[in-house]
């Protein structure tokens, strides 16, 4: 089973401020990653898929990028909806398909 | 409107049964695979079940095969788990999601039916 590690696990930030989340997998999963956001309350949206593409309707100001172990998904410039839990999956080896422990980002 | 909606959840005696639905409406149903996630209290997602469109093939993660049954009902637009043997670790929120047909993505989610799991 691939194990994805999520880091920061938190991550205090101002809006308009950028933020980077990583994601590390325990082998390779080519570019099979995805990255979702989950706000309290709220259903999981899918953001990035296939590490670097946005999914229909995600702002610009989102984006990923990564392959193989090393993942990171970039926020340009935070608003304030932007704070929440972002959680990375592979879909590269499955079942089962894996997500991280999530980082959430908090307002500073 | 594309729309997923649970139902099913709520308290559950530990070594209880417990039946979640998902309500599918907006899109073809019998066309997409579909996965069960759950959300435990201080935890982060965890992928539980996916099935195919005509059920032909079905998966489970270690955590729950051999006590959850993942089924549909492409007549009725509607996607289940059956869950037995409940334990206080499968207290969650339980989401049903779409898999995409044109991106490699859960796209579609319900809001989520909550289980708990307790005496």
């Amino acid at each position: 089973e691939i194990v994805l590690t999520q880091s920061p696990a938190t991550l205090s930030l101002s809006p308009g401020e950028r933020a980077t989340l990583s994601c590390w997998a325990s082998q390779s999963v080519s570019s099979f990653l995805a990255w979702y956001q989950q706000k309290p309350g709220q259903a999981p949206r899918l953001l990035i898929y296939d590490a670097s593409n946005r999914a229909p309707g995600i702002p610009a100001r989102f984006s990923g990028s990564g392959s193989g172990t090393d993942f990171t998904l970039t926020i340009s410039s935070l608003e304030p909806e932007d704070f929440a839990v972002y959680y990375c999956q592979q879909r590269s080896n499955w079942p089962p398909y894996t997500f991280g422990r999530g980082t959430k980002l908090e307002i500073k | 409107e594309v729309q997923l909606v649970e139902s099913g959840g709520g308290l559950v005696q530990p070594g209880g049964s417990l039946r979640l639905s998902c309500a599918a409406s907006g899109f073809p149903f019998s066309h997409y695979s579909m996965n069960w996630v759950r959300l435990a209290p201080g935890k982060g997602l965890e992928w539980l079940s996916d099935i195919s469109t005509s059920s032909g093939t079905i998966y489970y993660a270690d955590s729950v095969r051999g006590r959850f049954t993942i089924s549909r009902d492409n007549a009725k637009n509607s996607l289940y788990l059956q869950m037995s043997s409940l334990r206080a670790e499968d207290t969650a929120v339980y989401y049903c999601a779409r898999d995409s047909h044109t991106i490699d993505g859960m796209d579609v989610w319900g809001h989520g039916t909550t289980v708990i799991v307790s005496s």
